[in-house]
């Protein structure tokens, strides 16, 4: 199993561009997430999705998009990309509800970096 | 609204000595907690959690944590700190709302020296 994997690893934008970002699992898991990684600040969460063809807000959703088209994978796009942007976006996936589908399971990341 | 505090930005420790790292949580209702361990440039990797039974969990690479109620703490600790225990840490509580969703705490850098 590879778990969850992101592509890509790392981009670089100028400001007003857009992208997106894949993150694909092979657990069978019900649930994604996309959260961005700031020096100081933890893991927020951008989106989340509880199944196939669901989106839900997370904390700060604002200039990102994402679309949960087949259970394995999960898309997070950026329509015109800010320097407020720049940070390490990370995937993760997990069973859902119950004793052992609570724990997320993360991926490697993406760092991006828009100028 | 739930959130997570790590009172301490880092942690240093001689190897060989115990390591600490502090989380305290407030959550309505009863806690789901974790902890998380984040080595360079790669992904969170889960360590252990908190669901119910008994206070203190057991986890990966030796790590152990106290779940404290009266004290909404939830601890990592480990016997005898290894350099390769150097990473940032994370403490997570779970959103007892629909979506599983983790909050998490800033983060404790924690590094072991030899």
């Amino acid at each position: 199993n590879a778990g969850v994997t992101q592509t890509p690893k790392f981009r670089v934008l100028k400001t007003g561009q857009s992208m997106t970002l894949l993150c694909a699992q092979d657990m069978n898991h019900e649930y994604m997430y996309w959260y961005r990684q700031d020096p100081g600040m933890g893991l927020r969460l951008i989106h989340y999705s509880v199944g196939e063809g669901t989106t839900a807000k997370g904390e700060v959703p604002d200039g990102y998009n994402v679309s949960r088209l087949k259970k394995q994978n999960f898309l997070l796009g950026l329509e015109s990309a800010a320097p407020s942007q720049t940070s390490v976006y990370f995937c993760a996936s997990s069973g859902g509800i119950g004793s052992t589908g609570e724990t997320q399971y993360f991926g490697p990341g993406t760092r991006l970096l828009v100028l | 609204a739930q959130s997570v505090a790590q009172p301490e930005d880092q942690v240093n420790v001689a190897e060989g000595n115990p390591l600490t790292v502090k989380c305290t949580y407030s959550v309505s209702g009863n806690p789901y907690l974790f902890w998380y361990v984040q080595y360079p440039n790669r992904g969170l990797q889960f360590l252990l959690k908190y669901i119910t039974g008994d206070n203190l969990v057991k986890g990966s690479y030796g790590f152990e944590a106290e779940f404290n109620k009266s004290q909404t703490s939830f601890h990592l600790k480990k016997p005898s700190a290894l350099v390769s225990d150097s990473a940032l840490y994370f403490c997570a509580v779970r959103d007892g709302a629909a979506g599983n969703k983790l909050t998490f705490g800033g983060g404790t850098r924690v590094l072991v020296k030899p």
